[in-house]
């Protein structure tokens, strides 16, 4: 079974640009995460997706942050415009819904921003 | 407020020797509590997953325990090798399908040779 597959591993930008990263799940899970994970602290949710629905969204800075998952499979993260604030490595993970009382996440590599 | 915190925040070992990392929670309502390690570079992997009714679990030399009414969890690992060098998170969730995960700052091992 592969993995979460994320896009790319590494980005370096400067202030005021835009970045988009992108997440491909595991084949079947119906849903999504976005992570943001600043060095040194622990992942902190910025958006749950169940399919193409929105489910949690209330940590996502939405001033400069949106997402979507428009088919209901892979999703996009854009940041416009960064700050310096924003460097971090960006996790998406997925579950399966229904039938997984642990409702197991799987974790990608990360994308790891750095705003310059 | 849905707080995990881990202790210590880092910790050098030498290979071979056991450790004990700790997590305390204060998450309601509360699914169920996890134990990931995330190397380098790469994103969490799962290690163990308790319920309230659980009170140990064991994964290879990584064993759990859980202290439902204290609020309080360990991760043993027993003769450290040096693969073991990563971020260990512990990580509580609430109920359902959907239930949100919250995330401890993470306890940063070393192992040296």
């Amino acid at each position: 079974e592969a993995g979460v597959a994320q896009s790319p591993r590494y980005k370096i930008i400067e202030k005021r640009q835009s970045v988009a990263f992108w997440c491909n799940p595991i084949s079947g899970h119906a849903t999504l995460y976005w992570y943001q994970q600043i060095l040194g602290q622990g992942p902190k949710l910025l958006i749950q997706f169940q399919n193409n629905g929105v489910v949690d969204d209330s940590q996502l800075p939405k001033d400069r942050f949106s997402a979507e998952r428009l088919k209901g499979v892979d999703s996009t993260l854009k940041i416009q415009p960064a700050k310096l604030e924003d460097s971090a490595v960006y996790l998406c993970a997925s579950s399966s819904h229904g039938g997984n009382i642990y409702n197991e996440q799987f974790f990608g590599p990360g994308t790891r921003l750095t705003v310059l | 407020k849905n707080q995990v915190e881990q202790s210590p925040q880092s910790l050098i070992i030498l290979e071979g020797k056991n450790c004990t990392l700790q997590c305390n929670y204060t998450v309601s309502p509360f699914s169920n509590l996890r134990w990931y390690k995330q190397d380098t570079g790469r994103g969490p992997v799962s290690l163990t997953i308790m319920t309230f009714s659980e009170n140990t679990k064991s994964n290879g030399r990584y064993t759990a325990t859980l202290d439902a009414d204290t609020k309080q969890s360990s991760l043993h690992i027993t003769a450290s090798q040096l693969s073991d060098s990563a971020s260990y998170i512990c990580v509580v969730s609430n109920p359902g399908n959907t239930g949100k995960l919250i995330f401890g700052q993470g306890t940063t091992l070393q192992v040296k040779p």
